[in-house]
């Protein structure tokens, strides 16, 4: 079964220019969240979505925002971009079985802004 | 305020030694607790995840263990080697909610020759 996939891997964009990142999750995982990594920060995170709905929401302003297509599909969406928000985004697509709670990472796109 | 410690926050020990990194936690109420290792620039991976009940997980030469009393968990690598080199990150997940998972800021392990 093939793991969690984002797209680009690299990225490289001018301040105040938008960009958009793509991650596709394991097959049969209905829910994704993106999360981001900063050195020294840890993981923080953006956004979930379940079913195309946005399920929960972390602390970022409102120039994050994403979306979930029908086949569970998610897009991340940065506009105006500042030089703080040069880092590792992360999805990880995750499963529920009852009680049961497993969390997989894709790679990673790496968005360096200059 | 839910909220995940990890200790130490960066270890350096020699190839072929064990090692301890710990995990202190006050996210309640506790659904399970995850450990994961990142490899720089590489997306988190998986170690093992313990619900309530388990007090003990292992993974080839990883061995996790849950306290919930206490609430501490700890990660114990047997016999390290140079490709353990990697933050190891504790999350916690209270229900089974996504955006209610809170996450360490991770202990960075160097192996060294």
């Amino acid at each position: 079964k093939a793991g969690v996939t984002q797209t680009p891997r690299y990225l490289i964009k001018t301040r105040g220019q938008q960009v958009t990142l793509s991650c596709s999750p394991i097959s049969g995982h209905r829910s994704v969240s993106w999360y981001q990594q900063t050195p020294g920060q840890g993981l923080q995170f953006l956004f979930e979505y379940f079913s195309e709905t946005q399920r929960n929401k972390g602390n970022f302003p409102g120039r994050f925002s994403g979306r979930q297509f029908s086949n569970s599909r998610s897009e991340m969406n940065v506009s105006t971009l500042e030089l703080g928000d040069s880092a590792l985004y992360l999805c990880a697509s995750s499963l529920t079985r009852g009680t049961y709670y497993e969390q997989y990472f894709g790679p990673g796109t790496r968005l360096t802004v200059t | 305020k839910n909220q995940v410690e990890q200790s130490p926050q960066s270890l350096i020990i020699l190839e072929g030694k064990n090692c301890t990194l710990q995990c202190n936690y006050t996210v309640s109420p506790f659904s399970n607790l995850r450990w994961y290792k990142q490899d720089t620039g590489r997306g988190p991976v998986s170690l093992t995840i313990m619900t309530f009940s388990e007090n003990t997980k292992s993974n080839g030469r990883y061995t996790a263990t849950l306290d919930a009393d206490t609430k501490q968990s700890s990660l114990h690598i047997t016999a390290s080697q140079l490709s353990d080199s990697a933050s190891y990150i504790c999350v916690v997940t209270v229900n089974t909610n996504a955006g209610k998972s809170t996450f360490g800021d991770g202990t960075t392990l160097t192996v060294k020759p």
